[in-house]
């Protein structure tokens, strides 16, 4: 049973720097979602694509932050100028259409 | 803006305790409704969701929650609970026309004692 991957787990990394992350949902699913999680709350939306169409965004996602799902497979969300601030767990989920969201293992940021 | 409250952030219990977690959320409109749990380690997993039809939703391992609409409530229940039960529950609603995206409560902390 594959379920959705993420990679890196855990990337540390230096103010300024940029980093991006990998999601790869299953297979069939055609919506895929970005969601951060800091210490003590849930899980906050930033984005979702339908196939490769990238169709919500939510205020959370400054424009250093961009996402992409090329040919409407993997996605990767990629964060420029990193900020202290942006220290958090990135997670990914991924749905056929309006069902359950299947939710990765996450995508854990620490910017020294 | 829909939000979502749970208002327990931390409960302990022993083993066999019954459990009742609140959740409320506030969208006047059309919503389904989720608990997901996350185990010490691991991932968020579904635990029940409700869509629409019978109010009182069954999930996995034991688990019910009751969507009662005049209160705006999605409250999770299990009448006996386990050590392995530890976990960290988050209650999340998606809008009828929110385009799916969830919005998670704060999430509560359970700690089952042996």
């Amino acid at each position: 049973d594959t379920g959705v991957s993420q990679d890196p787990r855990h990337k540390i990394t230096k103010r300024g720097q940029n980093v991006t992350f990998r999601c790869d949902p299953i297979s069939e699913h055609n919506r895929l979602y970005w969601y951060r999680q800091t210490l003590g709350q849930g899980p906050e939306f930033l984005t979702y694509f339908q196939n490769e169409a990238q169709l919500e965004k939510s205020r959370l996602l400054s424009d250093r932050f961009s996402a992409e799902r090329p040919k409407g497979s993997f996605s990767t969300l990629e964060i420029q100028r990193t900020e202290q601030g942006d220290s958090a767990m990135y997670l990914c989920a991924s749905s056929y259409h309006f069902d359950e969201q299947y939710f990765g293992p996450g995508t854990r940021l620490t910017v020294t | 803006a829909q939000s979502v409250s749970q208002h327990n952030h931390h409960v302990i219990l022993s083993e066999a305790a019954s459990l009742e977690l609140g959740c409320n959320y506030s969208y006047g409109g059309t919503v389904n409704l989720f608990w997901y749990v996350q185990y010490p380690g691991q991932h968020l997993q579904l635990l029940l969701k409700y869509f629409s039809g019978d109010p009182l939703v069954k999930g996995i391992k034991g688990f019910e929650a009751e969507f009662i609409k005049s209160k705006f409530s999605f409250n999770l229940r299990k009448p006996s609970v386990q050590w392995s039960d530890t976990a960290e529950y988050f209650c999340a609603v998606n809008a009828g026309n929110a385009g799916n995206m969830l919005t998670f409560g704060g999430g509560t902390r359970l700690m089952v004692k042996p």
